[in-house]
């Protein structure tokens, strides 16, 4: 089955700064890869998806890089905000029967003032 | 658009007993519930998918007889742990996907069960 590997673990970055989380995935058949944001004893919340069809997406201060051959992606966060302070999970969905999604283990983004 | 709620929020239980959470889809039809399990400082992972009207499919090491879960409609599903332990305390959280979209799973807020 799908397995999905997310580095690091734990970040720390001034505020301002940019911030790069990865994922691998080992289903090359996956299709769609969400990032989600989790605030302590939240639900997980959408910030950013993108398809297999597509290589790079931006929404204003977040971005997300799929390298479809190499089976990695990427969430990349750029002018860094405290408010950002949080865990950051990428998943990969697995194609056909119920459309599940593979989470990684989470990053704990941590952006000091 | 796309509201998933989950009751209760939290609940206390002594070991032994059965808890009943429930998972609705406010504004939408789901045609499929996932219910994850989330331990302290870990990862979600997927406990069980149900389509409305047939059984739950389990992930491996997943007791579907502790775990029973119900998709009795379009907009509501359940999952009752039985006879629950210690170990079962976790932040239980469902999703939702509609028949509209093919991606995107909307998440409930969680449910914080612990059991003394």
């Amino acid at each position: 089955g799908e397995n999905v590997e997310q580095h690091p673990s734990t970040l720390s970055v001034q505020e301002g700064d940019s911030a790069v989380i990865k994922c691998t995935y080992s289903d090359s058949a996956s299709n769609y890869f969400p990032w989600y944001k989790q605030e302590l004893g939240k639900r997980p919340q959408l910030i950013i998806d993108i398809r297999s069809n597509v290589g790079e997406k931006k929404d204003q201060r977040i971005a997300v890089t799929l390298n479809k051959t190499a089976k990695h992606f990427s969430l990349h966060i750029t002018e860094t905000q405290p408010e950002d302070s949080a865990v950051y999970f990428c998943a990969a969905k697995t194609p056909g029967g119920y459309n599940k999604l593979i989470f990684g283990a989470g990053t704990r983004l941590a952006v000091h003032p | 658009g796309a509201v998933v709620s989950q009751h209760p929020s939290w609940v206390i239980c002594k070991s032994g007993t059965s808890v009943k959470i429930e998972c609705r889809s406010l504004d939408f039809q789901a045609t499929t519930m996932f219910w994850y399990r989330q331990f302290p400082k870990q990862s979600l992972m997927l406990m069980a998918t149900s389509n409305e009207g047939s059984k739950a499919t389990y992930e491996q090491g997943v007791e579907k007889d502790k775990f029973l879960i119900n998709h009795a409609s379009l907009t509501l599903s359940t999952l009752t742990v039985t006879s629950a332990h210690p170990e079962d305390s976790s932040f239980y959280i469902c999703s939702a996907k509609s028949r509209d979209s093919p991606y995107e799973q909307y998440f409930g807020p969680g449910t914080r069960l612990t059991v003394t």
